[in-house]
């Protein structure tokens, strides 16, 4: 059975630091998201990494995969307050269609 | 074009009542699931319909929870008798595959959720 865990689940940070969620999976994995959400919102999709050495970035945000490790990173570059959110990471099983889920990490940016 | 929509997205109801969550999934999607977040826990498939069809409902907590599809255009998600432990977040996504480059792609859309809270 696929897990996925994620740590730390809350993430209190400064504006202009730099911050790392990490993401561990259990077995393989054909791809894996990372998502926000807002309170009382949808979960958007961030990044899909597909395959090992994957690395995606936007804006602020670097996501990262390493199959061998069953490890992704989500990296917060400078943070800034409008990254305030929760984030999930999710793992979609090879040959499935059910998004198994970390526990979500609340992230608040303080000024 | 108009994202996956859930309704009602508050409802408080007491133990033993029934509820019906409703879910309208982006047009022309054929790929429905649920999912749920019960408070402090991770988000948790429920079930998967591919059209009215239901592909996978492993998820399902036990039989208080009755999903249907009809025509396969939105779904309903119905819990009765509601129990406390069934408070939480219900969320909805829909997908459509298509193929590109010989992959198989699938990206789930989700809705705001529903939040269920059962007194």
């Amino acid at each position: 059975e696929l897990k996925v865990e994620q740590n730390p689940l809350f993430l209190s940070m400064q504006e202009g630091k730099n911050y790392t969620i990490y993401c561990n999976y259990s077995t393989t994995s054909d791809r894996l998201y990372w998502y926000r959400q807002d309170p009382g919102k949808s979960l958007e999709s961030l990044f899909v990494l597909l395959s090992n050495g994957a690395v995606k970035q936007e804006g602020r945000l670097m996501a990262s995969l390493d199959t061998k490790a069953r490890l992704s990173t989500l990296h917060i570059t400078a943070a800034v307050h409008d990254l305030s959110a929760t984030y999930f990471c999710a793992a979609l099983k090879a040959a499935g269609n059910k998004l198994t889920f970390g526990g979500g990490t609340r992230v608040l940016v303080k000024p | 074009e108009a994202g996956v929509t859930q309704f009602p997205s508050h409802s408080v109801i007491e133990k033993g009542q029934t509820v019906t969550l409703r879910c309208d999934p982006i047009s022309g999607h054929d790929n429905l699931y649920w999912y749920r977040r019960v408070m402090g826990k991770e988000i948790k498939f429920l079930l998967h319909f591919v059209k009215e069809s239901k592909q996978d409902e492993s998820g399902m907590p036990n039989n208080r929870f009755l999903a249907e599809r009809t025509g396969g255009t939105y779904s309903t998600l119905k819990v009765q008798p509601a129990e406390l432990e069934d408070s939480g977040v219900y969320f909805c996504a829909s997908s459509q595959e298509f193929r590109l480059a010989g992959g198989r792609y699938n990206e789930q859309f989700f809705g705001p959720g529903t939040r269920l809270t059962v007194l």
